[in-house]
């Protein structure tokens, strides 16, 4: 057990729906990362957010959002959703602002759209 | 902007045999470089990492990995896997100790009985 917790584990909606990714860091850990995880595109960089700010981007589309609350929890909003969006979300953290140290992933949401 | 590859996506050995995952990493001056392994339906776990010193790392469940500079590789070894050694690893990169972590696509690890 990482001590990243993610909800939903499972979720399956339909095209243009929209769904919220939750996830509980280890506790004491300030920085929470977001990855989607396909079998063609492997597992890509997100979102990063660090003591409830914007850390870093990646590849994430206009049509995600995601946040830190003051209490470090962190969401994952995904809109107007597509079929390819179909993927694992996972959610790791780490006690750095950085993820140099080590970080540690839930298990993951596994979204399916139909 | 960094990168890594892993050029195996598929690797399959029998247990007991050696074992050694290959990565390059794409990165001007010398990254802080990790392994991870997912086991089916988990998230993923530091094997180990990478940042500076000793070119040969030793990881947890008997991986090491050695760092070769001159070839941008962090390969993967393991002298004897076992059949829970079945996974997929993923080879990562950082530049720094502030960056966010880029993964390779992963290799899967089929063992043999």
């Amino acid at each position: 057990d990482s001590g990243v917790t993610q909800t939903p584990k499972h979720l399956i909606t339909a095209t243009g729906q929209r769904v919220t990714l939750r996830c509980s860091p280890r506790s004491g850990d300030l920085s929470v990362y977001w990855y989607q995880q396909s079998l063609d595109q492997g597992l890509q960089f997100l979102i990063q957010y660090y003591n409830g700010e914007e850390r870093a981007k990646g590849n994430i589309l206009e049509r995600f959002s995601a946040q830190q609350f003051p209490d470090l929890h962190s969401e994952l909003n995904l809109s107007s959703l597509e079929l390819g969006d179909s993927a694992l979300y996972f959610c790791a953290s780490s006690v750095a602002s950085g993820g140099a140290g080590e970080l540690f992933f839930g298990e993951g949401s596994r979204l399916t759209v139909l | 902007a960094q990168s890594v590859t892993q050029p195996d996506i598929h690797i399959t050995v029998s247990e007991g045999a050696s074992l050694e995952l290959r990565c390059n990493y794409s990165y001007g001056a010398t990254p802080y470089l990790f392994w991870y392994v997912q086991s089916p339906g988990q998230g993923l776990q530091l094997l180990l990492k990478y940042f500076s010193g000793d070119t040969l790392v030793q990881g947890i469940k008997g991986f090491e990995a050695e760092f070769k500079r001159s070839q941008s590789s962090f390969n993967l070894r393991k002298p004897s896997v076992h059949w829970s050694d079945a996974a997929e690893y993923f080879c990562a990169v950082g530049r720094n100790r502030d960056d966010k972590i880029i993964f390779g696509k992963g290799t899967r690890l089929h063992i043999l009985p």
